[in-house]
């Protein structure tokens, strides 16, 4: 059974950094696909950042040069690494595995606020 | 601002049908990318509804379908159930923003 369990998440303030995590099991992280993916409080969904089983990584603009992902194949855990953080950066982050169109399991979320 | 335009919310009585619009533009599912719904029902994660335009994954009851013409797409619930009642986002790829792209999400409610 795939399972996703983000954590990590904390009040943060403005200008200051987190690393959220992704334990995953029930798949090969190495082999596939894993993004991350946020909900701002009452905005849609938006994809955040990909990491493709070869390493090579994409960010969303609003994100770019501030946000790193990265995996631990021996830990089957996926990263998100977020420097600068903004207030716009406040929402609801999920982990999803992506099969290359859609994004087939999700884990729970974990809560990132950015205020002073 | 969503690329992708959907109801902010839509409801209907236990047994009947409803429909959740999702409307693209050439870059998306205009240009013939293939759309998904998720739902995500309180308190919990969002799930794979309807990938490929049409297809349910295992497990999924076949009460929903969903549905692509020109630059929309469409989700219908028959049947419709309390359990039913959560948040249904739709999704596709974007050649402009060359990244994957979601819907702003609707609010089912069973009336």
């Amino acid at each position: 059974e795939v399972q996703l369990v983000e954590s990590g998440g904390a009040l943060i303030q403005p200008g200051g950094s987190l690393r959220l995590s992704c334990a995953a099991s029930g798949f090969i992280v190495s082999s596939t696909y894993m993004t991350w993916v946020r909900q701002a409080p009452g905005k849609g969904l938006e994809w955040v950042s990909i990491i493709y089983s070869d390493g090579t990584t994409h960010y969303a603009n609003s994100v770019k040069g501030r946000f790193t992902i990265s995996r631990d194949d021996s830990k089957s855990t996926l990263y998100l690494q977020m420097n600068s953080l903004r207030g716009e950066d406040t929402g609801i982050y999920y982990c999803a595995k992506y099969s290359g169109s859609f994004y087939d399991y999700w884990g729970q979320g974990t809560q990132v606020t950015v205020s002073s | 601002q969503s690329v992708l335009t959907q109801p902010p919310s839509v409801s209907g009585a236990p047994g009947q049908r409803v429909t959740i619009s999702c409307t693209g533009s050439s870059s998306n599912i205009g240009a013939g990318y293939d759309v998904h719904w998720y739902q995500r029902l309180p308190g919990t994660a969002p799930k794979l509804l309807i990938y490929a335009n049409n297809n349910r994954p295992s497990g999924v009851p076949d009460r929903f379908s969903g549905s692509r013409s020109g630059t929309s797409a469409s989700l219908a619930i028959t049947g419709l159930q309390a359990g039913d009642e959560g948040d249904y986002y739709c999704q596709s790829y974007d050649r402009m923003l060359s990244s994957s792209t979601f819907g702003g999400g609707t609010k089912l409610t069973v009336l």
